[in-house]
């Protein structure tokens, strides 16, 4: 059973529009969310993070918007830029301690195009 | 965030034989986590590794396949035995500093098994 979904294998958006990357989960007992970023030949590097008792979360041009009701969350690049053409991991866990196992979504695929 | 180094960043291995990844961090760590991203797939949880005991598995994997080692609170092996071309992944370590600065992975280990 697959509990943090990513529905969406890739997506393509013009340079200087909004990418929107979107992630649903259905585990009741996550209470952190994640997004990492990964280039070929590279290990996923940690993007920005949500806490359940938030609705959104900014750091520059990477919003995180999370939905508890619709277990939803989506992260929003605006403006896209080509360097952020990668494979974007959602990922999740779930209250317990300082080092909790995250669990992840199978990855979209941004592409920014020139 | 913690750095880590993993190596090797790449193998080609015969079937039936085992390769050790080692995972180095710059800091100490309580617990260190193993990862498989197979191809096209997200990243699984294969075990967590504490210092001074044995490592606590997934369902789906076996210490005998994965035998793991964490001589200390900046280091730990994964091993992956009698190799086989399922076993073709990659392979990449992690750890966590604190909730607020998400799980730092290392560049990860692209195995392929002939």
């Amino acid at each position: 059973d697959q509990q943090v979904k990513q529905n969406s294998p890739s997506l393509s958006v013009q340079e200087g529009r909004i990418s929107i990357l979107n992630c649903d989960y259905t585990n009741s007992m996550f209470d952190y969310f994640l997004w990492y970023k990964k280039y070929p030949a590279e290990g996923p590097t940690f993007l920005i993070s949500i806490s359940s008792i938030k609705d959104k979360n900014e750091d520059g041009r990477f919003t995180v918007f999370l939905n508890k009701s619709a277990k939803h969350l989506s992260l929003h690049i605006v403006p896209s830029q080509p360097g952020d053409s990668a494979v974007y991991f959602c990922a999740a866990s779930a209250l317990g301690g300082s080092a909790r196992q995250l669990t992840f979504g199978s990855g979209t695929q941004l592409t920014v195009l020139p | 965030s913690a750095v880590i180094s993993q190596k090797p960043s790449r193998d080609i291995c015969q079937r039936g034989t085992s390769l050790t990844i080692q995972c180095q961090v710059d800091s100490q760590v309580t617990m260190m986590f193993w990862y498989r991203q197979q191809p096209g797939q997200s990243l699984t949880l294969i075990a967590t590794a504490n210092q001074g005991s044995e490592a606590t598995y997934e369902s789906g994997f076996v210490i005998d396949k994965f035998p793991i080692s964490r001589p200390n609170l900046t280091f730990s092996t994964l091993t992956v035995s009698n190799m086989s071309p399922e076993d073709s992944s990659i392979y990449l370590c992690s750890v966590n500093r604190g909730r607020g600065y998400g799980y730092t992975f290392g560049s990860g280990t692209r195995l392929t098994v002939v």
